[in-house]
């Protein structure tokens, strides 16, 4: 069963504007929820996090929310950049980290 | 370079055979995951140590399967008697245990794996 989706295999945006991209999960007892970009040919690299006790944190250009009531998350990239292209998949684990559960991956184009 | 390598990149077998791929994590990280992902589908866990100890096995990994982290360093993965169904790319990540951090894994390029 997969406890951690993302619905849009796919996503296309222009240059400049936002990207947002979403994730459900249905496990409550994920406490940390992490995003990863990966490029053919490469293993996926650490985005941001956050944890469950908070609804938000950003980085940069990137923002992550987390709606633990609907089990929700998004990555949100502002603006959006042609080298943000990439697969992107978000994660989640219980307390200590020992096993993490990823979605099955958004493909981003950004447009130029 | 002192990211996360893996050894080989791609291999080629026959079913039936026996292949061992190896990861070198990042020195200081004491923690080291094996994962396996399929074309289409996330990095599926595998496996977790904790320096040389494994902590934590996916019920879904087969007993053709076996991990080992004999000094707390570097990892190897054991397929025997490998099946079709094994073709895959696997992963393997690191991470330190320490805070907030232990949750961010640092991935390998992954061993490409392709059973004939």
């Amino acid at each position: 069963d997969q406890q951690v989706k993302q619905n849009s295999p796919s996503l296309s945006v222009q240059e400049g504007r936002i990207s947002i991209l979403n994730c459900d999960y249905t496990n409550s007892m994920f406490d940390y929820f992490l995003w990863y970009k990966k490029y053919p040919a490469e293993g996926p690299t650490f985005l941001i996090s956050i944890s469950s006790i908070k609804d938000k944190n950003e980085d940069g250009r990137f923002t992550v929310f987390l709606n633990k009531s609907a089990k929700h998350l998004s990555l949100h990239i502002v603006p959006s950049q042609p080298g943000d292209s990439a697969v992107y998949f978000c994660a989640a684990s219980e307390w200590a980290g020992n096993q993490f559960y990823f979605g099955t991956g958004t493909s981003l184009t950004v447009i130029p | 370079d002192t990211g996360v390598s893996q050894d080989p990149r791609h291999k080629i077998t026959k079913r039936g055979q026996n292949v061992t791929f190896r990861c070198d994590p990042i020195s200081e990280h004491n923690r080291l995951y094996w994962y396996r992902q399929t074309l289409g589908q996330g990095p599926e866990f595998l496996t977790y140590f904790q320096n040389e100890a494994q902590l934590e096995k996916s019920r879904l990994l087969s007993d053709r399967f076996s991990a080992e982290r004999p000094k707390g360093s570097f990892s190897t993965l054991e397929i025997q008697r490998t099946e079709q169904g094994d073709s895959a790319m696997y992963l393997c990540a690191s991470s330190l245990e320490q805070g907030i951090r232990t949750y961010e894994q640092y991935f390998g390029p992954g061993t490409r794996l392709t059973v004939t």
